[in-house]
């Protein structure tokens, strides 16, 4: 079965410190991972995939598949960064596309 | 380029009165097509998607169906509504660089 895990609801930092939001999977075979960001009154959006390896607004991924992990990590938080995240799973033998139950960032200034 | 509209945006319906909540995509053509729920506190929980025309699978037993009659059309939908059906409802297609969401439909059950 497909499972996506975010065990922090909330996570408060400090503009100009690190913020690293954890997200666990469960899937036997080959995952794609993603993580959706949705600012306050906007529609949910992509924010970067595994596959393309990308840092978007300074934030990065990296899959560990020993771990099962995908955390998304930023080295400097800024006031803007404050959203709802949420880390999500595409299996490659399915066509379901799975959600963890999101992880609120607060940037405090 | 592509484009999900969703409909209505805010529907304020009585309990057990039927439900019709339509998601249609511009620009491509068999995408995957989604219906989840958003909670605070619960994430996006997955209740139907689609790979094509009238293939519909479900993963959350409960008081909702859904329908693709067409293409680009999914459709969420209820005979009749319970107080719990209450909530935020998104529709989504996916492509190959990820899901792209709709504006998403607050439904409040009176």
């Amino acid at each position: 079965a497909q499972r996506v895990t975010q065990p922090e609801k909330l996570l408060s930092v400090f503009k100009g410190a690190p913020v690293e939001l954890k997200c666990n999977y469960s899937y036997s075979g080959s995952p794609e991972l993603f993580w959706y960001v949705q600012y306050s009154r906007q529609r949910l959006q992509l924010l970067l995939r595994h596959i393309s390896r990308e840092s978007i607004k300074g934030f990065t991924a990296d899959l560990n598949k020993g771990e099962t992990s995908f955390h998304l990590k930023k080295p400097f938080a800024q006031e803007e960064d404050s959203a709802m995240y949420y880390c999500a799973l595409h299996g490659g033998g399915s066509e379901k596309l799975v959600f963890g139950k999101g992880t609120k960032l607060t940037v405090n200034p | 380029s592509q484009t999900i509209h969703q409909w209505p945006a805010t529907l304020v319906q009585p309990v057990g009165s039927p439900l019709s909540l339509e998601c249609t995509v511009e620009g491509t053509s068999n995408p995957n097509l989604y219906w989840y729920r958003q909670a605070a506190g619960r994430g996006l929980q997955l209740l139907f998607y689609s790979v094509g025309i009238g293939q519909i699978s479900s993963e959350v037993p409960q008081n909702l169906s859904a329908s693709r009659p067409q293409d680009r059309q999914f459709i969420l939908s209820s005979k009749k509504l319970l107080l719990s059906d209450s909530g935020f409802y998104l529709c989504a297609w996916r492509g190959t660089g990820g899901a792209f969401f709709g504006q998403g439909t607050r439904l409040t059950v009176v």
